[in-house]
């Protein structure tokens, strides 16, 4: 059973605009945190947002937030104010337990934003 | 403060035939990964190492791929003999080793692999 569930293979936003990209997450540990990562075309993974599961507020980071919905095992980026350089791939993974630093990613979500 | 530095870039070999990346992470990291990314895939982990210990190494195809961090710092990842599925993206990644808080973990920009 897959894991991390990133349904969307590709979205487009206009520029100014906000975006949703959907992850749902597979798991029966109690404790897991939820990480957002951005891929740019040169490759590397930079970090978003964290969202821990026992977290009662849903995490934001500027222009980033996460809708955290435990019950439905949810974990939807939010991405206000689109910009151009915002266009690339966006990953949603999953540590799974406290006593590992081990990350299952999603296939991710390819963001095109146009003007 | 430096990032995880990664080399060499890209590398096209022929199948059968060995290579090596290069990994340094972030100064004062104890943790270091090493992740394998297919094309239209997700990044899955290889290894991992606490200093110079493994400390998960269940998805490293062990008959073809080798990976060691000697002085618990760089690290080398080697694929010998290599195959076309091995093509992808090597990402290595660091963290201080309390990834449970959720923002340290650092990611280099990766080695393109190509097989042919």
């Amino acid at each position: 059973a897959q894991k991390i569930t990133q349904t969307q293979p590709g979205m487009f936003v206009q520029e100014k605009e906000a975006v949703t990209l959907d992850c749902t997450y597979d798991t029966s540990d109690p404790s897991y945190g939820l990480f957002w990562y951005k891929q740019p075309s040169s490759g590397e993974m930079i970090f978003l947002i964290y969202q821990g599961s026992y977290d009662q507020q849903n995490a934001t980071e500027g222009r980033y937030s996460l809708n955290f919905q435990k019950a439905r095992k949810s974990a939807n980026l939010v991405i206000s104010a689109s910009q151009l350089g915002d266009s690339a791939m966006y990953f949603c993974a999953m540590r799974e337990g406290r006593n590992t630093d081990k990350l299952i990613f999603g296939t991710g979500t390819r963001l095109q934003v146009f003007p | 403060e430096a990032g995880v530095a990664q080399s060499p870039r890209y590398k096209i070999i022929e199948k059968r035939q060995s290579v090596a990346f290069w990994c340094n992470p972030i100064s004062g990291h104890a943790t270091l990964y090493w992740y394998q990314q297919i094309l239209g895939q997700g990044p899955k982990l290889l290894i991992q190492f606490q200093n110079n210990g493994v400390v998960d190494d269940s998805q490293l195809p062990k008959d073809r791929f080798s990976a060691e961090r000697l002085k618990g710092v760089d690290s080398t990842l080697k694929i010998q003999p290599a195959k076309l599925e091995d093509s992808a993206v090597y990402l290595c990644a660091s963290s201080s080793g309390q990834s449970y808080s959720g923002n340290t973990i650092y990611f280099g920009e990766g080695s393109w692999l190509t097989v042919v």
